[in-house]
Parts: C-alpha cells; structure tokens; sequence
C-alpha cells in the first residue's frame, strides 16, 4: 500500500515554456502532499506544502510565482514550473503524507527529471 | 552548522559485511527520525522511523537513536548487493509536517 506515482518520470522542455508534473496518490487520500526538488549529490530541499482545497505554503526562497502547485482532490497534486529556465533542470518529487496524524508517515513519489534546454 | 549532517561517502563495503550509516543533528526539538533509502534515478523509499531515542529492528535494519548526544545509526547485517544505495536521514519536530534531510551516503556493496 501507500503508492505514490508521478508523471512524466523525465521531460525535456525549451526555455521559455511551462512544463506541468503531476503527483498521485494511488490506493490512499492524502489531505497534503510535499514537493521537493534535489540536485546531484545534494539532499532533498522542500519547495512547497500542498493541502487539497487550499493555497499551497512555499519554503523560503521558492518563487510561488514561478512555480505553481495545485492540490484539486485528495489524490492529486500538480506542479507546473513556468517560463522554466536551464536552472531549473533538476529531480522533482512529490511526497504524500499519511496518515493525518502522528507520525505523519510521507511515502515518496518515484520523481521526474526536467531538463530544461 | 546545518540541522542535520551526513557524511556522503561514498562507502563501499563487501557483501556479508556489518554497515554502519550516522546522522548528527543540532536542533534538540527532532523527535521523529527517520531512514529512507533511494536508488538512483528514483524517490526515496521509507526503510524505517523512530521515535524519540532507542532502538527499532525490522528484519537485517537496526535503527538507533540517542537524543543526549543528537546522534542517530542505522545498522544494516548480512548486507547484500541490492542494498547498494543512497541513505537518506531525516527528521521532524513533533506536530511538524516538515521532514529535514540529511544529504545521503552512497553506500556500494560489492558481491
């Protein structure tokens, strides 16, 4: 159980344009569902906090403008990185949290790599 | 002098062999800590959590924790070729959804 699925797993855009990932959770609802990137040999860094029904709360630093999180149901989760540039190529995961109390267990999804040209 | 500090690697070890993977941290309000291994290319994967200090065992996976000294071990027994991997650390505040990493160790096992 606890299946949390991503997609695309990889996309090659062109600067200047938008690319949307989307994050579900599969056999569960998830009320909030993270989103994190990770450059090569660095550790995961949290982006943004999404809960279904409400505005997603970005981490310092993450330009919401930029990077727009919309959290429609209890299964699914989507990013879209606007107007992407090559310094946004880097690993996205989402993660899903369950359950919706201690110790607020977060089953991870399997990424998607954005290359950004 | 970040949260939490991991040390890379990388760590190669022979298959059989006992492995040891740390984790210090600073802020002294981490209550939930956490393993999780990844592979490449993909997200990580929750191997085991715990709370507060004290031990967990699941199968070949010991998890400590000893809050006095902000230090927290995952012992890996009987290691295999398929445990080759990158371990994460992670941890929390209690009632806090956000989880803080540690950068990984990349840990190869050779057969």
């Amino acid at each position: 159980g606890a299946v949390v699925s991503q997609h695309p797993s990889w996309v090659i855009c062109k600067s200047g344009t938008s690319v949307k990932i989307e994050c579900r959770s599969l056999d569960f609802q998830a009320t909030t569902m993270f989103w994190y990137r990770q450059f090569p040999k660095q550790s995961l860094m949290l982006m943004a906090t999404s809960n279904e029904g409400s505005k997603a709360t970005y981490e310092q630093g993450v330009e919401k403008d930029k990077f727009l999180i919309n959290h429609a149901s209890l299964t699914l989760s989507t990013l879209t990185v606007t107007s992407a540039h090559p310094e946004d190529s880097s690993f996205y995961i989402c993660s899903a949290q369950l359950p919706s109390h201690e110790p607020y267990e977060q089953y991870f999804g399997p990424g998607t790599r954005l290359t950004v040209t | 002098q970040k949260e939490v500090e991991q040390d890379p690697g990388p760590l190669s070890v022979p298959e059989g062999a006992i492995v040891s993977l740390n984790c210090t941290y600073s802020n002294s309000a981490f209550q939930y800590f956490m393993w999780y291994r990844q592979y490449s290319r993909k997200g990580p994967e929750l191997l085991m959590y715990t709370y507060s200090s004290g031990n967990k065992e699941d199968g070949r996976f010991t998890a400590q924790v000893d809050k006095s000294s902000k230090y927290i071990s995952l012992f890996i027994r009987d290691s295999q070729p398929s445990d080759s991997a990158t371990y994460l650390c992670a941890m929390r505040r209690a009632g806090s959804y956000q989880l803080t990493f540690g950068k990984g160790t990349k840990l190869s096992v050779i057969p």
